[in-house]
């Protein structure tokens, strides 16, 4: 399978400030990512899906104002927090999905807390 | 449109017991059904996932799951139940295709008494 990596793990930051969470496969092309959010004790929630070089695609209730997607490699995208506040603070994973495997491969998360 | 349900929030068992998590699925195209492990901060991990072959499936660990269309079930057990296997597990549907989304379940939390 492929194996995806986040940077950073865990971040802690300000309110206000704007926080970016690398998500790259290290393995295979990534034509597309998905990024989840998931709060304590909750299940994941998908935010968005991400296409190289193209916009993404946001879900119903998810600010693409405030969650800023790049995809601008075949091996990297990045989710933006802008403006980060406390109710922002979170488990955010992504996740890669590959043509021709039938499933998608998980980063291992960042946990992000808003003071 | 799909959804699963797992129906409670914990199940407790004792070690060398039984494990039986259940998750029940509604899909509008043939799904593809998986389940995956969480430990406390950590990312998730596939067990097992059905994807349209044979309808018992066999993961690691010593899990297994059956899909069973007639009942829109994919219920995941485990003959003997080990200290390790607590943690959070989730089931999950999708379709099929690399941009198929995942819709999760609310997940279940596994308590394993010595």
């Amino acid at each position: 399978g492929a194996v995806v990596s986040q940077h950073p793990s865990w971040v802690i930051c300000k309110s206000g400030t704007s926080v970016k969470i690398e998500c790259r496969s290290l393995d295979f092309q990534a034509t597309t990512m998905f990024w989840y959010r998931q709060f304590p004790k909750q299940s994941l929630m998908l935010m968005a899906t991400s296409n190289e070089g193209s916009k993404a695609t946001y879900e119903q209730g998810v600010e693409k104002d405030k969650f800023l997607i790049n995809h601008a490699s075949l091996t990297l995208s990045t989710l933006t927090v802008t403006s980060a506040h406390p109710e922002d603070s979170s488990f955010y994973i992504c996740s890669l999905g590959l043509a021709g495997y039938n499933e998608q491969f998980f980063g291992p998360g960042t946990r992000l807390t808003v003071l | 449109a799909q959804s699963v349900t797992q129906l409670g929030s914990h199940v407790s068992v004792s070690e060398g017991a039984l494990v039986l998590l259940r998750c029940n699925y509604s899909s509008s195209v043939p799904p593809y059904l998986f389940w995956y492990v969480q430990y406390p901060n950590q990312g998730l991990q596939l067990l097992l996932k059905y994807t349209s072959a044979a309808t018992l499936v066999k993961g690691i660990n010593g899990f297994e799951a059956e899909f069973k269309k007639s009942e829109t079930s994919f219920h995941l057990t485990k003959p003997s139940a080990h200290m390790s296997d607590a943690a959070e597990y989730f089931c999950a549907v999708s379709g099929s295709g690399a941009n198929s989304k995942l819709t999760f379940g609310k997940g279940i939390t596994l308590s394993v008494r010595p």
